[in-house]
């Protein structure tokens, strides 16, 4: 079976500009997640969605990112504008209905 | 709030060495998941437990839910290089939320 996908692996911009990550979970997930993990830290998780609701975002800092799953399959996450502190892995993972969460390869996002 | 207490938070072993690392918290929990994850990339799953109690086996590596439901431990056997990465634990009190340990960075020399 296919894993989480994301894309891109890496990314790079200057602050203040926008980026998007997208994830397309392993199929029939309906639970999605994306987690910011900062170097030498655990994953922390910025939103939950259950098919194409939100489950959990307080962690999300709303002024700057957003998140949509709008048809209850693949995510986007987008940061805008970006600051220098946002430069972390941003993770996908989806949940197995046997209650297994499963990461994808993560974006590495770079802010100069 | 929940949060795990993991340890060691580093260690170093020779090669062939066995390692066991443990997490525990004050709250109990319905399932842990135990991941390595090497250097950019995304955390891979090594064991899933659901039931307290359970012992379970991937390979070399073998992980326990605990009694108490509050804690769990992994153990690697007849470590070798490619064990290095960074062990994290993670449980999900039901809510479909995952909370994470802080991380084990295991080092094996040759």
């Amino acid at each position: 079976e296919a894993g989480v996908a994301q894309s891109p692996r890496y990314k790079i911009i200057e602050k203040r500009q926008s980026v998007a990550f997208w994830c397309n979970p392993i199929s029939g997930h309906a639970t999605l997640y994306w987690y910011q993990q900062i170097l030498g830290q655990g994953p922390k998780l910025l939103i939950q969605f259950q098919n194409n609701g939100v489950v959990d975002d307080s962690q999300l800092p709303k002024d700057r990112f957003s998140a949509e799953r709008l048809k209850g399959v693949d995510s986007t996450l987008k940061i805008q504008p970006a600051k220098l502190e946002d430069s972390a892995v941003y993770l996908c993972a989806s949940r197995s209905p046997t209650d297994t969460q499963y990461f994808g390869p993560g974006t590495r996002l770079t802010v100069l | 709030g929940q949060q795990l207490n993991q340890s060691p938070q580093s260690m170093f072993i020779q090669e062939g060495e066995d390692v066991s690392m443990n997490c525990t918290s004050s709250s109990i929990f319905n399932t842990w998941l135990w991941y390595k994850q090497d250097p950019g990339e995304g955390p891979v799953l090594l064991i899933a437990l659901y039931k307290a109690g359970e012992l379970t086996s991937n390979g070399r590596l073998t992980a326990q839910f605990g009694i108490t439901r509050k804690d769990s431990f992994l153990n690697i056997s007849a470590s070798i290089p490619s064990d290095v990465g960074i062990y994290f634990c993670a449980a999900n009190s039901g809510t479909y939320k995952y909370i994470f340990g802080t991380g084990t960075r295991l080092k094996v020399l040759a």
